[in-house]
């Protein structure tokens, strides 16, 4: 069912360094394309999203970059924070209005 | 605002059993979809419901039902629980199928 590859698995980044986590999709049928952002214990919640028709949208220090012939989209986190140590999900909307999820990326800023 | 609540927020099941994973909306959203997320993994869709109705479902057997109240909330159902079943089940609200979706804490079911 998971139609959204999603690497890395792991990401370790210093401080004030740019995270870049990168997905891929085989459905040309996906409309919009969030992501997510999970603490432990909590859901995830809506970080940053991106329709096909747009190929960068940055909000503060979160980026999203779309290539849709590569079918290929990416998050960049600029100035990272320890505070933004959490699990990061990309995701896709299929046409059943189910969104995809890609298995999620840990990553972790040092002080 | 309250946001998604589930409950219960962690469970033990032994093989074979019944569950029920309860969930409220966010205020003025009506539409509740369920999610199972397992251990590092992403979640993947179950189904959603809309004006008490199943409207989508994704790759799960029918041993996972639904249903949604006239006031919005939900309930997951999980028969003959497996091992496999042990997972995160989240509930996200949205307004009438809307991009935007707000999950919930998630409710843990650990199967025996």
């Amino acid at each position: 069912q998971q139609q959204v590859k999603q690497s890395p698995q792991s990401l370790i980044v210093q401080k004030g360094g740019i995270s870049i986590i990168n997905c891929a999709y085989e459905n040309t049928a996906f409309d919009y394309f969030p992501w997510y952002q999970q603490f432990p214990g909590k859901g995830p919640a809506l970080l940053i999203a991106i329709r096909p028709d747009v190929s960068e949208k940055k909000e503060g220090r979160f980026t999203i970059s779309f290539n849709k012939s590569a079918k290929q989209f990416s998050l960049h986190i600029m100035d990272s924070q320890p505070g933004d140590s959490a699990t990061y999900f990309c995701a896709a909307r299929g046409n059943n209005n189910d969104m995809r999820f890609g298995a999620g990326t840990r990553l972790t800023v040092k002080p | 605002d309250a946001g998604v609540t589930q409950s219960p927020t962690h469970l033990i099941k032994t093989r074979g059993q019944q569950v029920t994973l309860r969930c409220s909306p966010k205020s003025g959203h009506d539409t509740v979809s369920w999610y199972q997320q397992a251990l590092g993994q992403g979640p993947q869709f179950i189904f959603q419901y809309y004006e008490e109705e199943e409207r989508q479902r994704g790759n799960f057997p029918d041993r996972f039902s639904g249903h949604q109240f006239p006031n919005y909330s939900s309930e997951l159902n999980v028969n003959a629980l497996l091992l496999g079943d042990s997972a995160l089940y989240l509930c996200a609200s949205s307004f009438s199928g809307a991009n935007v979706l707000t999950f919930g804490a998630g409710s843990r079911l650990t199967v025996l």
